[in-house]
């Protein structure tokens, strides 16, 4: 089935350091990507949506040059999360769309970010 | 705008009991609805969706949902819960006038022997 690969899956930080996460497609090309932020016990917070190719569409809230997204190829999209603080500390997943004819959306198995 | 509630934020049931866990939506159109199930320490999993047909979807672990239109709903249940059903449950939505996917707030279940 189509994986999504999330890399790192943990990672620690100074504050004021910026950290980078990738996620790859591994056996399909996605042309667009979603980013989520989970906090402890909470939901999942849709960040941005990535298409391959041009800006990300950042949601309402979302720092767009704190929260940095490249979608540079049609398998790899990144989150850079630049000058980090402790309270962007949470668990970051990514999410690649299949389409109605699969099972709709697959997901990374997540990051876990610890500024301190 | 679109959002997605689940009103069961912490659900505690002991095992052989009856699940149902409630899922609205605020949108009167076309939808594709999901449920996903997060064990503890780990990813997110697909119970089932529905994106057309019979309203009625039958999921992985004896899982199934019923979407009724009328009531924006699609609530998730089973008949027989067992220890290992303990997670967190999702209901999600894409909205079709959009590609994302939006994320209800979350229900706990807990299941003891």
């Amino acid at each position: 089935g189509a994986v999504v690969s999330q890399h790192p899956s943990w990672v620690i930080c100074k504050s004021g350091t910026s950290v980078k996460i990738e996620c790859r497609s591994l056996d399909f090309q996605a042309t667009t990507m979603f980013w989520y932020r989970q906090f402890p016990k909470q939901s999942l917070m849709l960040m941005a949506t990535s298409n391959e190719g041009s800006k990300a569409t950042y949601e309402q809230g979302v720092e767009k040059d704190k929260f940095l997204i490249n979608h540079a190829s049609l398998t790899l999209s990144t989150l850079t999360v630049t000058s980090a603080h402790p309270e962007d500390s949470s668990f970051y997943i990514c999410s690649a769309e299949l389409g109605r004819g699969a099972d709709g959306y697959t997901f990374g198995s997540g990051t876990r970010l610890t500024v301190v | 705008a679109q959002s997605v509630s689940q009103h069961n934020h912490h659900v505690i049931l002991s095992e052989a009991a009856s699940l149902e866990l409630g899922c609205n939506y605020s949108y009167g159109g076309t939808v594709n609805l999901f449920w996903y199930v997060q064990y503890p320490g780990q990813h997110l999993q697909l119970l089932l969706k529905y994106f057309s047909g019979d309203p009625l979807v039958k999921g992985i672990k004896g899982f199934e949902a019923e979407f009724i239109k009328s009531k924006f709903s699609f609530n998730l249940r089973k008949p027989s819960v067992q220890w290992s059903d303990t997670a967190e449950y999702f209901c999600a939505v894409n909205f079709y006038n959009t590609d994302k996917l939006i994320f209800g707030t979350g229900t706990r279940l807990q299941v003891f022997p």
